[in-house]
């Protein structure tokens, strides 16, 4: 059964500075893994979506990473600003149309 | 291009009591999916829509239940409310099915008393 962990479940760091944020799933026989952000009391927006074939996708500030043999992403965040503050969330799916396996998120606060 | 929309924002409702949640996906999107998300347990996927038929299933009781129309638009159902279901209901449409892109709603926020 596929698990998703995000570490930390929380995180504080002052306007400007570069972070990363991790993602760890147990099965990596994974089709695609997909980075959303989540506002307070609103619906998830889908950020990026790498495929298994792929190690990489960057949208602007964003980039992240897939290692698949050793079951982990990362999403980089660049300069980071008091507006990219929100909980992301990292999703797996595995072969075919199989639902999306989430992890918990990562509550991320950018302090100006 | 409208987002995926969904009614009511809001909801409160009794124990006991059945209430239906609408979504309306993106234009041109044909699969829908329903997630309940709570503090403790996360987002939990409950079911997957496509033309009008159930294609994928969490593992709820058979008081989720959910239907999709010919316009792709879809409902979810929960019958005999418990307090353990006040939670957020997410929807979440895709072009043909759960390895596209999702883009997801707002949120219906239940509250059972």
């Amino acid at each position: 059964k596929q698990e998703v962990t995000q570490i930390p479940a929380a995180l504080s760091v002052p306007e400007g500075e570069n972070l990363v944020l991790n993602c760890s799933f147990t099965d990596s026989a994974i089709y695609n893994l997909q980075w959303f952000r989540q506002d307070p009391g609103k619906g998830l927006t889908s950020l990026l979506l790498i495929q298994s074939s792929q190690r990489e996708q960057t949208s602007g500030r964003l980039n992240a990473s897939l290692d698949k043999s050793s079951g982990r992403s990362t999403l980089y965040i660049a300069a980071s600003q008091p507006g990219d503050s929100a909980t992301y969330l990292c999703a797996v799916s595995n072969s075919g149309n199989t639902p999306l396996v989430f992890g918990k998120g990562t509550r991320l606060s950018v302090i100006a | 291009k409208a987002g995926v929309t969904q009614t009511p924002r809001y909801l409160i409702k009794t124990r006991g009591q059945q209430v239906t949640l609408s979504c309306s996906p993106i234009s041109g999107h044909r699969s829908v999916s329903w997630y309940q998300q709570t503090p403790g347990q996360g987002l939990q996927f409950l079911f997957e829509y496509f033309s009008e038929t159930q294609r994928n299933k969490g593992n709820f009781p058979g008081r989720f239940s959910g239907r999709q129309f010919s316009n792709s638009r879809s409902e979810m159902n929960v019958s005999t409310l418990e307090l353990g279901d006040s939670a957020l209901y997410l929807c979440a449409s895709s072009l043909t099915d759960l390895t596209d892109t999702q883009y997801f709603g707002p949120g219906t926020r239940l509250t059972v008393l």
